[in-house]
């Protein structure tokens, strides 16, 4: 079956947009967690959505948020956007929810080729 | 809070030789633990996860690790390098809903 898909790919923006990522989860999974990657902060947890529930968040500004629909599809929305937004942003499913993190303690997490954000 | 620390931002094997990444980790409890691997250009793999039960934990393409409460570790190993073993590679731990990575490790891996 498919993996997980996420679009855009690359997206190029500027200070003070905001922007809107999407991440199709793997069929049946109804798990979306969101990361960040950057070479200065490494990689760092966002949230995680459940059932259209958001269930873990993690250290970060309110600019940053999300939702899942009910196929389990899951948008992130940053809102003026920072130079330092500039990231490769990671999505992962999984078929139940997550220990923390989103992870779980028996499924495994998958991830997506990520969208890479350029901020100008 | 919790810590993760990944010693070698890069490490370098010839190919058949043992790989030997190290995790430790700072937590007040025992946490969850982690492995990812990262190749050029894609998203993560899971490679492995401790989370209760045998500390001994088997993952993917040949890799193991080992929990190790008295020493906060949880080094990630594997016997013989292949070519394909070469990419990045992230320790995680997780508790109370706070997942922290590790700076990550990148393996190279020679003819």
């Amino acid at each position: 079956k498919a993996g997980v898909t996420q679009t855009p790919r690359y997206l190029i923006k500027t200070r003070g947009q905001q922007v809107t990522l999407s991440c199709s989860p793997i069929s049946g999974h109804r798990s979306v967690s969101w990361y960040q990657q950057t070479p200065g902060q490494g990689l760092q947890f966002l949230f995680e959505y459940f059932s259209e529930t958001q269930r873990n968040k993690g250290n970060f500004p309110g600019r940053f948020s999300g939702r899942q629909f009910s196929n389990s599809r899951s948008e992130m929305n940053v809102s003026t956007l920072e130079l330092g937004d500039s990231a490769l942003y990671l999505c992962a499913s999984s078929s139940n929810p997550g220990l923390a993190g989103g992870i779980t303690s028996t499924d495994t997490q998958y991830f997506g080729p990520g969208t890479r954000l350029t901020v100008l | 809070a919790q810590s993760v620390t990944q010693l070698g931002s890069h490490v370098s094997v010839s190919e058949g030789a043992l790989v030997l990444l190290r995790c430790n980790y700072s937590s007040s409890v025992p946490p969850y633990l982690f492995w990812y691997v990262q190749y050029p250009n894609q998203g993560l793999q899971l490679l492995l996860k401790y989370t209760t039960g045998a500390t001994l934990v088997k993952g993917i393409n040949g890799f193991e690790a080992e929990f190790k409460k008295s020493e906060t570790s949880f080094h990630l190993t594997k016997p013989s390098a292949h070519m394909s073993d070469a990419a990045e590679y992230f320790c995680a731990v997780s508790r109370n809903n706070d997942m922290r990575f590790g700076a990550g490790t990148r393996l190279t891996v020679k003819p």
